[in-house]
């Protein structure tokens, strides 16, 4: 079963700043199989990048996604104030199965 | 505009059952595979279990520690999604959500329903 670490835990970042957020696999994934969530408080999450690297439909372009292997990013290039919220990295495995990271919270500083 | 609502949570004592619904619109129900997924107060997202269009065979998987437990269906007449879930334990208490599948993530999710296992 692979296992997804998110890091850090919590981010704080000022609103225009650059916000990089990492998705470490405990092995290797293939490209295609990694999406990424916003969920905000009392909400549903909401799909940003999808195959790690596509805008999933109507998702700003100050959000993408890069990696490849263990290793995934999402970087929002200049932070909003309605950015502030939790992110979760997701993979999809062969059992099948769907495994999430435990999530990076972005808080205002 | 794509909605799913999921209705039927509350209050369940431990071993008890509940049977959660989601009703789709917006798009072609029959065609998409179609998960639930919860999360515990305070915690992350879990993946609980997926079921494939009935063209694709209508198979289910779940995950570990709810397989044997939770079964879903589905009426593509009504344009429902059903979790029904049994044995319940402390651990399922949790809100949630009906999403719908894309490729290998989720690209649409229902409010939640919120569901409490307490004696």
């Amino acid at each position: 079963e692979i296992v997804l670490t998110q890091s850090p835990g919590t981010l704080s970042l000022s609103p225009g700043e650059r916000a990089t957020l990492s998705c470490r696999a405990s092995q290797s994934i293939s490209d295609n199989y990694v999406s990424w969530y916003q969920q905000k408080p009392g909400q549903a999450p909401r799909l940003l990048i999808y195959g790690a690297s596509t805008r999933a439909t109507g998702i700003p372009d100050r959000f993408s996604g890069s990696g490849s292997g263990t290793d995934f990013t999402l970087t929002i290039s200049r932070l909003e104030p309605e950015d502030f919220a939790v992110y979760y990295c997701q993979e999809y495995g062969s059992s099948p199965s769907y495994t999430f990271g435990q999530g990076t919270k972005l808080e205002i500083k | 505009e794509v909605q799913l609502v999921e209705s039927g949570g509350g209050l369940i004592e431990p071993g008890g059952s509940l049977r959660l619904s989601c009703a789709a619109s917006g798009f072609t129900f029959s065609n998409a595979w179609m998960s639930w997924v919860r999360q515990a107060p305070g915690k992350g997202l879990e993946w609980v279990g997926r079921i494939k269009s009935k063209a694709d065979g209508g198979s289910l998987d779940f995950a570990a520690p709810v397989k044997g437990r939770f079964t879903i269906s589905r009426d593509d007449s009504k344009d429902t999604l059903y979790l029904q879930m049994s044995g319940l334990k402390t651990e399922d208490t949790a809100v949630y959500f009906c999403s719908k599948n894309r490729g290998y993530g989720f690209d649409y999710w229902g409010q939640g329903a919120l569901v409490t296992v307490a004696s």
